[in-house]
């Protein structure tokens, strides 16, 4: 089992579709997650934390289920500047300097 | 302000040559640093991470190897390329004493072997 999993896609949506994006770990001890964001071609750039009470940042809304080792990204209101990979990111040691990316799931935001 | 510079941005390289990638922070001290990989249309395959000067992990198995010779210099090399070696090459860096460990991206190095 891979220790970082995201569903590939790709997810094709109009623009101001609503879109949620999951992801699961297989470390328990994991310590903090984020998701990134990787354009074409581009390095990955830090798009949220996620907190286990959950957090938005404006349009993106990211939660965390420790219970249930599970991590999910909401983006409201599509734009087609969200086309894009988003990567699941989960720190998986103790000491928290492993860094695993999940593959990626693929956003193409169509007009 | 922190910077992260990567070279060379991209090479070509025939199968067996030797390879050397440098990854160099600016404005920090004692960074975790890191080594990623990623195969065309395929996700982030960790290769290295340190924790300070001569502290390397390997994550996987291969025919790379890393170097930590300074506090903020990471260096990727190789003796003989394999085929299964092009890719982009991605450093990253993040603060020592953060427990979110956030990380930081170079441009990456795209590396091509014929």
């Amino acid at each position: 089992r891979k220790e970082v999993e995201q569903d590939p896609g790709p997810f094709n949506v109009p623009e101001g579709a609503t879109v949620a994006f999951n992801c699961t770990y297989s470390n328990s001890a994991s310590q903090s997650f984020f998701w990134y964001r990787q354009d074409c071609r581009k390095e990955p750039k830090l798009l949220m934390s996620v907190y286990s009470s959950g957090n938005e940042d404006g349009r993106f809304t990211a939660q965390l289920n420790r219970a249930s080792q599970y991590i999910s990204l909401l983006i409201r209101d599509s734009k087609l500047s969200d086309s894009a990979t988003y990567l699941c990111v989960v720190n998986a040691n103790t000491g928290g300097f492993k860094t695993i990316f999940g593959a990626g799931t693929r956003l193409f935001v169509k007009a | 302000s922190q910077t992260i510079h990567q070279w060379p941005a991209t090479l070509v390289q025939p199968v067996g040559s030797p390879l050397s990638l440098e990854c160099t922070v600016e404005g920090t001290s004692n960074p975790n640093l890191y080594w990623y990989r990623q195969a065309a249309g395929r996700g982030l395959q960790l290769l290295f991470y340190s924790v300070g000067i001569g502290q390397i992990s390997s994550e996987v198995p291969q025919n790379l190897s890393a170097s930590r010779p300074q506090d903020r210099q990471f260096i990727l090399s190789s003796k003989k390329l394999l085929l299964s070696d092009s890719g982009f090459y991605l450093c990253a860096w993040s603060v020592r004493a953060s427990g979110a460990n956030v990380l930081t991206f170079g441009a990456g190095s795209r590396l091509t072997v014929l």
